[in-house]
């Protein structure tokens, strides 16, 4: 029943490394987000995809790349892992790439050893 | 740059009190402007939402106003109850194109009975 679905919830690892975190949306909708939510809680957007396609790339380190296999699935890969990349990171859906309200997963903490 | 600016938090109340959570916001064109509402461990959920100006958006007893005039979209709840304590954030969306979604930063709400 979950409508949006990310894995792993936590994820713990060494500088250095290389990681992905997986999100799924069952709502059918066109347009998934990846957020990442600071230490203070503060929240901005890093890409989004609409249909597959990139449509909103913020600037981000080129470490960080987004995959679409289809539209219910964007995946986030992260190489080289830093200190500074500690964080919740967060999927979201909306129904299209216009106005609508988007829709959230639990989040991925990540932690950075 | 598009931006929103919440009041600082924490916001310390009494169960049965009244709530004011201040948000204004610069934005080219007209927004789109949201509350979405954080507990604990859990992702962001949409709270209430107004397209237009002068729409108030309601939901669990939450209201927000879409003032265009003032450009302000502050939340109010007329009796807290100890279940709202959490993370408000105000948001908007569609200035300039796609659906990216700015937050503010943030107010953390801790109602005690």
């Amino acid at each position: 029943d979950t409508a949006v679905s990310q894995t792993p919830k936590y994820l713990v690892t060494q500088m250095g490394n290389d990681k992905s975190i997986k999100c799924e949306q069952n709502l059918g909708h066109d347009t998934m987000y990846w957020y990442k939510q600071d230490s203070k809680k503060f929240l901005k957007i890093m890409f989004s995809y609409n249909n597959k396609e990139l449509i909103i790339n913020e600037t981000v380190p080129n470490r960080f790349s987004p995959k679409s296999p289809d539209k219910a699935h964007l995946n986030l890969h992260i190489n080289s892992l830093e200190l500074g990349d500690s964080a919740v990171y967060f999927c979201a859906s909306s129904q299209d790439a216009g106005y609508q309200p988007q829709h959230f997963g639990d989040g991925t903490r990540l932690s950075i050893l | 740059g598009d931006s929103v600016t919440q009041m600082e938090g924490p916001v310390t109340l009494s169960e049965e009190a009244f709530l004011t959570i201040n948000c204004t916001y610069t934005a080219t064109g007209y927004p789109s402007l949201f509350w979405y509402v954080q507990y604990p461990g859990e992702g962001l959920q949409l709270l209430l939402k107004a397209t237009k100006a002068d729409d108030k958006g309601s939901n669990k007893g939450f209201e927000a106003t879409y003032r265009k005039e003032t450009t302000s979209f502050h939340l109010e709840k007329g009796s807290v109850q100890v279940s709202d304590s959490a993370v408000y954030f105000c948001a908007l969306s569609g200035s300039g194109g796609y659906n990216k979604l700015i937050f503010g930063a943030g107010t953390r709400l801790a109602v005690h009975p």
